[in-house]
């Protein structure tokens, strides 16, 4: 199946600090999602990106397919966007697959 | 509109015991899912239901049973609990075979002595 890799595994942030979250897949996808489980374990869709580029808010996302990759940006980050940052990924069967994630975490 | 809805949301078996996790979208989705998330392991696809009347393996099936009673549900069953089972269980909906959005339910943490 595919394969999914995350970087960095954990990112530890000043508030107001810019970071770069990467994810690397091994194969074509027609779907790609980025999601946030806050604290409390919910697992919130931050973005549906299989190709191009996306913002909401401070968050932005870019998927560049044909070198399998893409990357979630966080601006002036805040201590409500630690948690843990998944990318899922589907390629052209069924299976929507998940990377380790990249554990964030913004001190005040 | 309560989205994906699990239950239980927590559960304390012994070794051996059987139990069935459900799950249930009101969202009219066409695919449904059962992950497993372990400590530092991400979410691993126990099972998936790409439509209604069909289910397959995802990455770590074993030890698990699933059922699309309809669109709606799909409920994983665990036959005889293992230690190895311990772990949050997270049931997730998906409108498109192809794209779209995957909105998950709020997770069931159950734990095997």
């Amino acid at each position: 199946g595919i394969q999914v890799e995350q970087s960095p595994p954990d990112l530890i942030l000043q508030e107001g600090a810019n970071s770069t979250l990467r994810c690397n897949f091994s194969d074509s996808v027609n779907n790609l999602q980025w999601f946030h489980q806050n604290p409390w374990g919910q697992l919130i869709n931050l973005f549906y990106i299989p190709s191009g580029t996306k913002q909401n808010g401070r968050l932005s996302a870019t998927t560049v397919a044909t070198e399998r990759y893409s990357l979630l940006y966080i601006s002036s980050s805040q201590t409500t966007d630690s948690g843990v940052y998944f990318c899922a990924v589907k390629s052209y069967d069924y299976k929507l697959s998940f990377g380790a994630g990249t554990t964030v975490t913004v001190r005040a | 509109n309560a989205g994906v809805t699990q239950t239980p949301k927590f559960q304390v078996l012994k070794t051996g015991q059987s139990m069935t996790l459900q799950c249930a979208q009101d969202m009219n989705h066409n695919s449904m899912y059962w992950y497993r998330q372990d400590p530092g392991m991400g979410l691993r696809l126990i099972y998936y239901s790409a439509s209604e009347g069909t289910t397959d393996k995802g990455e770590v099936p074993n030890g698990y049973n699933v059922s699309r009673l309809n669109k709606r549900e799909f409920s994983l069953r665990l036959e005889s609990a293992a230690p190895s089972q311990t772990s949050v269980y997270f049931c997730a909906s998906l409108f498109q075979l192809q794209a779209g959005v995957l909105f998950f339910g709020e997770g069931s943490r159950l734990t095997v002595l």
